[in-house]
């Protein structure tokens, strides 16, 4: 098993849709959670980083973490086309070697 | 802040030379650096880790003679590829955090090509 499941899509929504992005993983070790999004061939951007289960919110985009259930997500409100990207989850285990652990990757098209 | 700079953005060189990537941290002084590498449609593959004064941890199955790394300093650290082959044609993204290494920012990624 993956320590690491991410659907690699590609979703495709139309402007203002509500977009959930989901990520599952194996390795109770994994302290940390983010969402990365990467535009075509540029280096991922950090978009949300959270520690603990629950919500965090910051504008349009909210992070939801379970950790009972080993599933984070992502949602997106009111997308727009700037979206369009690929948003990669990613996991840390709180060492001090900083190693991450990213999914797949989900491509996300918003169309006007 | 927390911006990364990579340079060059994209090379294109012949099967058997070296090619050079440098990655430098701005505005900030970055503990550690990572080097990614980053196939079409794949997600990141982490080649190795370094901190600046010492060796890098390369994970496994990579070369590390072939993969040199070098972090000099606080700001700045270069991934060599040496004797370069189409098969290491690539995006390879640097990253790097300062004090809490949870955290990573990255670099705008190097379309290395290898004819």
């Amino acid at each position: 098993q993956k320590e690491v499941e991410q659907d690699p899509g590609p979703l495709s929504v139309p402007e203002g849709a509500i977009v959930s992005l989901n990520c599952t993983y194996s390795n109770s070790a994994f302290q940390y959670f983010m969402w990365y999004r990467q535009y075509s061939r540029k280096g991922p951007e950090l978009l949300m980083y959270t520690y603990s289960s629950g919500n965090k919110e910051d504008g349009r985009f909210t992070a939801q973490v379970d950790k009972s259930s080993k599933y984070i997500s992502l949602f997106i409100r009111d997308s727009q086309p700037s979206d369009s990207a690929t948003y990669l989850c990613a996991f840390d285990r709180g060492s001090t070697l900083g190693r991450l652990y990213f999914g797949r990757g989900t491509q996300l098209t918003v169309w006007p | 802040g927390a911006v990364v700079s990579q340079h060059p953005s994209r090379v294109i060189c012949k099967s058997g030379t070296s090619v050079k990537i440098e990655c430098r941290s701005l505005d900030f002084q970055a503990t550690t650096m990572f080097w990614y590498r980053q196939f079409p449609k794949q997600s990141l593959m982490l080649m190795a880790t370094s901190n600046e004064g010492s060796k890098a941890t390369y994970e496994q199955g990579v070369e590390k003679d072939k993969f040199l790394i070098n972090h000099a300093s606080l700001t700045l650290s270069t991934l060599t590829v040496t004797s370069a082959h189409p098969e290491d044609s690539s995006f390879y993204i640097c990253s790097a955090s300062e004090g809490t290494a949870h955290t990573q920012y990255f670099g705008p990624g190097t379309r290395l090509t290898v004819l």
